[in-house]
């Protein structure tokens, strides 16, 4: 069974610097990643997403997540952090045979001016 | 607006009653998702369907549970008799399985459920 493990229950950072959320998985097979955001009280939206190729993929709002196989990471980046970053991160697993995606437990980001 | 939509988004009930949860799904999307997500935690996963046909159900999904996706567009989340521990945002999703798509779920805002 797959399954994603997201160490901080929390990060926070200042406006302007970099951001860094963990993701780390466990799945058969290689893995098709993906990062979630959510806002208060909203469905979740997708970031961007891992299925091969590159390791460095980029999405949405200037994030980007590099993909790790060794290390079987799949951190979630910005290089200068907004305010308006500050959200729920959900990170996401699905085998490539698979055709459900299981979420880690999510990470509390917030930026401060 | 041709995203995923839930209603109701929220819904307080009292215990031991029925509550019925719709969702209408991306319209060229085969593939509709039920998760259940509680206050900071991920999403947990509850059923999913391919079409009309129900594929897969979660070991949470007790009796009380039903879904249904009976044309294989709207799907419909039925929780009978329900318990305080029903409380949660419930999340649907959809997914096309056509060829060259890689899965990723399309969410919906969410229905709120309050069991007092």
């Amino acid at each position: 069974a797959q399954s994603v493990a997201q160490p901080e229950d929390q990060v926070n950072v200042a406006e302007g610097n970099p951001l860094t959320v963990k993701c780390t998985y466990s799945v058969s097979g290689n893995p098709y990643l993906f990062w979630y955001v959510q806002y208060p009280n909203r469905g979740l939206q997708f970031l961007l997403k891992y299925i091969t190729g590159d390791n460095l993929v980029k999405g949405s709002y200037g994030f980007e997540a590099e993909f790790n196989k060794s290390q079987t990471s799949f951190h979630l980046k910005k290089p200068s952090a907004l305010v308006s970053d500050s959200a729920l991160y959900f990170c996401a697993v699905r085998p490539p045979s698979g055709n459900k995606l299981t979420f880690g437990g999510g990470t509390r980001v917030l930026v401060k001016p | 607006d041709t995203g995923v939509s839930q209603d109701p988004r929220h819904k307080i009930t009292k215990r031991g009653q029925n509550v019925t949860f719709r969702c209408d799904p991306i319209s060229e999307h085969n593939r509709l998702y039920w998760y259940r997500q509680t206050l900071g935690q991920g999403p947990e996963f509850l059923t999913y369907f391919q079409n009309e046909a129900q594929l897969e159900k979660s070991r949470l999904l007790s009796d009380r549970f039903s879904a249904e996706r009976p044309k294989g567009s709207f799907s419909t989340l039925e929780i009978q008799r329900t318990e305080q521990g029903d409380s949660a945002m419930y999340l649907c999703a959809s997914s096309s399985s056509t060829r060259g798509s890689t899965g990723e779920l399309f969410f919906g805002e969410g229905s709120r459920l309050t069991v007092l």
